[in-house]
């Protein structure tokens, strides 16, 4: 079965600073692996995904992830953080041949002006 | 393109009656998947349909049903609603039904249970 975790509920990060999310999954089997935010009282966008390519994936809005095998994680990053990435964000893991996507619980990030 | 779209948006229902959400996906797409959404639980999975059939499913009662048209618009039907049940219902759609397909999501249908 596969499974995510998000480390840390909420972030917190000055306008301009680096953004940091983790996410750490496991999968018995080679793992597809994405990024969603959601925004207040709307659906879930998609940032970014894994697909057994390049290793280093680049997204929208700036944002890149980076998969390491070796230490099960697709952690989620941004140079330089601004006030309209506050946001709620969700990594996910599906595999081959099944469309289901397995969240993690999501962390909130929130831009310090 | 249009995208997902979900009806209705908002719903209020009382213990015990049921319940059908709609789910339009973005044309040309086949798969459609539902997902919960709830402050203590997350999101999770409910069920993918393709081409009119089931894929997959999750953990879920058989109070949660589902059914996919020809035209891949799907519904979603709750019976003997729970206050439990109250949460925000994401339909999302993707042209395959394999696992790195990009899953689209609507803007979701908040149902409360009193």
């Amino acid at each position: 079965a596969q499974s995510v975790t998000q480390l840390g509920s909420h972030v917190s990060v000055s306008e301009g600073a680096l953004v940091l999310l983790r996410c750490n999954y496991s999968s018995s089997v080679p793992p597809y692996l994405f990024w969603y935010v959601q925004y207040p009282n709307q659906g879930l966008q998609l940032l970014l995904k894994y697909t057994s390519a390049a290793t280093l994936v680049k997204g929208i809005n700036g944002f890149e992830a980076e998969f390491k095998k070796s230490e099960t994680s697709f952690h989620l990053t941004k140079p330089s953080a601004h006030m309209s990435d506050a946001a709620e964000y969700f990594c996910a893991v599906s595999i081959q041949g099944a469309q289901k996507l397995v969240f993690g619980q999501g962390t909130r990030l929130t831009i310090n002006p | 393109k249009a995208g997902v779209t979900q009806t209705p948006r908002y719903l209020i229902k009382t213990r015990g009656q049921q319940v059908t959400l709609s789910c339009s996906p973005i044309s040309g797409h086949r798969s459609v998947s539902w997902y919960q959404q709830t402050p203590g639980q997350g999101l999770q999975f409910l069920f993918e349909y393709f081409s009119e059939t089931q894929r997959n499913k999750g953990n879920f009662p058989g109070r949660f049903s589902g059914r996919q048209f020809s035209n891949s618009r799907s519904e979603m039907n709750v019976s003997t609603l729970e206050l439990g049940d109250s949460a925000l219902y994401l339909c999302a759609s993707s042209f395959g039904s394999v696992g790195y397909n990009e899953q689209f999501f609507g803007p979701g249908t908040r149902l409360t249970v009193l």
